[in-house]
């Protein structure tokens, strides 16, 4: 079945640092993309997404790249800050249907 | 714009007890969802309704789980009897009318309950 397998955390970074949070999956078909954050105490929020191979998804600094060929949607974000340390979970969606599959999250801290 | 409301926001049970949770969608919103969230997982799918009729419930544990949504708009999610590895965050989200062949990518997620079962 349709899967999403994220890196294991925490991943603890200084503020400023170069993020990298891997993100593979498995599906049928073309499933449409997602990264969702959780920031402490509320709820989750999109945080990009892409609907096709090749799309680059980005927001807040964040991008990620839907990567058919290695089945990937790694999420970078040049420079992070204190204000990103949160959990944030990959996510598919396969066209036709309107489930979205999570990953298991990945925790990040980031410090002064 | 109001979000995804839920209550209560915590509730601590015995096993065997029983529990119910509540939530209030996005005004206006036709597609509502209730995820099981175990720690260290990522959401599950429990069940997802249209409106008032549910699309999909097949991770459902329908021996002790039940949620319905009157009216179409609030729903309420029941576990009766609790058992210890149903202790998890219950997470609501809604979405605008999902559509045969159409991607919604957009789901609103409430604060979710978290609930421990002892």
């Amino acid at each position: 079945g349709d899967s999403v397998t994220q890196m294991e955390g925490p991943v603890t970074l200084s503020e400023e640092a170069f993020l990298t949070i891997n993100c593979t999956y498995t599906a049928t078909g073309y499933p449409s993309l997602f990264w969702y954050v959780q920031y402490p105490g509320e709820g989750l929020q999109l945080l990009l997404k892409a609907t096709k191979a090749d799309d680059k998804g980005s927001n807040k600094g964040f991008e990620a790249t839907y990567r058919k060929e290695t089945t990937s949607f790694h999420l970078e974000k040049g420079s992070v800050q204190v204000s990103d340390s949160a959990v944030y979970f990959c996510a598919l969606l396969r066209g036709g249907y309107n489930k979205l599959i999570f990953g298991a999250g990945t925790r990040l801290a980031v410090h002064p | 714009e109001a979000g995804v409301a839920q209550s209560p926001r915590y509730k601590i049970i015995e096993k065997r007890q029983s529990v119910a949770f509540w939530c209030n969608p996005i005004s206006g919103h036709a597609t509502l969802y209730w995820y099981q969230q175990i720690l260290g997982q990522g959401p599950k799918l429990l069940i997802q309704f249209q409106n008032n009729g549910v699309v999909d419930d097949s991770q459902l544990p329908k021996d002790r789980f039940s949620a319905e949504r009157l009216k179409g708009v609030d729903s309420t999610l029941k576990i009766q009897p609790a058992k210890l590895e149903d202790s998890a965050v219950y997470l609501c989200a809604s979405s605008t009318l999902y559509r045969e062949g159409q991607m919604r990518e957009k789901l609103f997620f409430g604060s979710g309950t978290q609930l421990s079962v002892l």
